[in-house]
């Protein structure tokens, strides 16, 4: 079974570019969450999705970032325009349910570096 | 405030020693799921332990091992026997279910010395 899979690996864009992470979950996973981690600091909640529908945006930093699940399949994040502060690690996760013990099955992750 | 503290942004431990990983939280939700991730230099994120809020006994998976102490709101993570391949991030997790939410600690960095 393939995991959740993130594209690109890594990005360097200048600042005022625009950039668009994806990420395919586990097949059948209808919950779909975007992190990010900020170099030294924790893990922080971006936004989740169940299927095709934003569950809870609360994490998203302001309007520069537009989250999309068309389909309920995969997911884009795209930053537009990219500002310095926007680097870090984006990480997506996917979980079938939302229970407790429920875990969450991470990407590798797309390292987001702006100049 | 921080829902998962993380103190440790270090750490430092002897192969087949044993490490403790401190993590705190913050929760007013009677259930809550804590867990542990391991992020080796590859960058995946490897799910290690789960403990539920209302578990009687700390969860144990093989040389992990999480020492739940409820009153104190603390879930530290032993591993015992540490090998090199133990060498990575490490964070702390916890789902509160009322608010769905997936909150994560700053990560400690463990490394193993031969």
């Amino acid at each position: 079974e393939a995991g959740v899979t993130q594209f690109p690996s890594h990005s360097v864009i200048e600042k005022g570019q625009t950039v668009t992470l994806r990420c395919d979950p586990i097949s059948g996973h209808d919950n779909l969450y975007w992190y990010r981690r900020v170099m030294g600091k924790e893990i922080k909640f971006l936004l989740h999705f169940v299927k095709e529908s934003k569950q809870d945006e609360s994490g998203m930093p302001n309007n520069r970032f537009l989250a999309e699940r068309t389909g309920g399949t995969y997911s884009t994040l795209k930053v537009q325009p990219a500002e310095l502060e926007d680097s870090g690690v984006y990480f997506c996760a996917s979980s079938q349910g939302r229970a407790t013990n429920e875990k969450l099955f991470f990407g590798s992750g797309t390292q987001l570096s702006v100049l | 405030a921080q829902k998962i503290t993380q103190t440790q942004p270090g750490m430092f431990v002897q192969e087949k020693e044993a490490v403790t990983l401190d993590c705190t939280y913050d929760t007013s939700d009677p259930s809550y799921g804590l867990f542990w991730y391991k992020q080796p230099s590859s960058g995946e994120m490897i799910f290690l332990i789960y403990q539920g809020s209302y578990d009687q006994q700390n969860a144990t998976e093989g040389r992990y091992s999480l020492n739940f102490q409820k009153a104190r709101k603390s879930a530290n993570l032993v591993i015992s026997a540490s090998q090199l391949g133990d060498s990575a991030m490490y964070f702390c997790a916890m789902r509160e279910v009322n608010f769905n939410k997936f909150y994560f600690g700053s990560g400690t960095k463990l490394n193993v010395k031969p």
